[in-house]
């Protein structure tokens, strides 16, 4: 059974770099694309992009310019970094498996990780 | 961008009810690149319908997709007690991906 398990610090300073982590069970993350996307309090799911063990990456283009996304096969993980963080930064974050060429759709979640932005 | 519009933001009805859910794309949709997911209070998204009208592992037979083109559809036949919650459409392409804003279902 697969599963995404999200960790990084709850709590980042303004200005100060956002980094989570997604631990991934069940399956190697050298298949797949494996994705970030966050829903602030109250709002809708915003995509934030994509990395894959090949070193491919896609990004959201409202976020293109803060974000970097990588995999890591040692440690079955992959993980988020968001520079110059705000208050609009402010959100649960969840990563999620790309279900591949038969489905095309997240398939797999992680239970979420809350971020607050806050000095 | 492709911006996809739901409708109605909230649906009140009964539990046996059938509720109808739209999704609206601002520009023709591939039926492949269209998903369904339904989201319950502090929990994850769980996907409940990709390419427009499959229903993913496990999900009963009372969801149903629908759609072409523009208009999408999520029908859930007769609702139980445990589908009231959000559900999310999303639509992706070779450049980008989104969601649309929601519709919650509500207990009447």
């Amino acid at each position: 059974q697969v599963h995404l398990q999200e960790s990084g610090p709850g709590l980042v300073k303004p200005s100060e770099t956002l980094s989570l982590t997604c631990t991934v069970s069940g399956v190697s993350v050298t298949g797949y694309s494996w994705n970030w996307i966050r829903q602030s309090p109250g709002k809708g799911l915003e995509w934030i992009g994509y990395g894959q063990y090949s070193g491919r990456t896609k990004y959201n283009s409202s976020l293109m310019s803060r974000v970097t996304l990588s995999v890591d096969t040692s440690n079955n993980q992959f993980s988020l970094k968001l520079t110059s963080v705000t208050a609009a930064d402010a959100a649960v974050y969840y990563c999620a498996r790309w279900g591949g060429s038969q489905i095309y759709a997240f398939d797999t979640w992680g239970q979420g990780t809350m971020v607050t932005v806050s000095s | 961008e492709i911006v996809l519009t739901q409708s109605p933001g909230t649906l009140s009805l009964s539990p046996g009810e059938r509720a109808t859910l739209s999704c609206r794309a601002s520009q023709s949709v591939s039926s492949r690149q269209l998903a369904w997911y339904q989201q319950k209070p502090g929990q994850a998204p769980r996907l409940l319908i990709y390419g427009t009208s499959n229903r993913a592992t496990g999900i009963p037979d009372r969801f149903s997709g629908s759609g072409s083109g523009t208009d999408f559809t999520l029908t859930i036949s007769r609702l139980e007690p445990e589908d009231f919650a959000v559900y999310h459409c999303q639509r992706y392409d070779e450049s980008t991906l989104s969601f649309g804003g929601g519709t919650k279902v509500e207990i009447k």
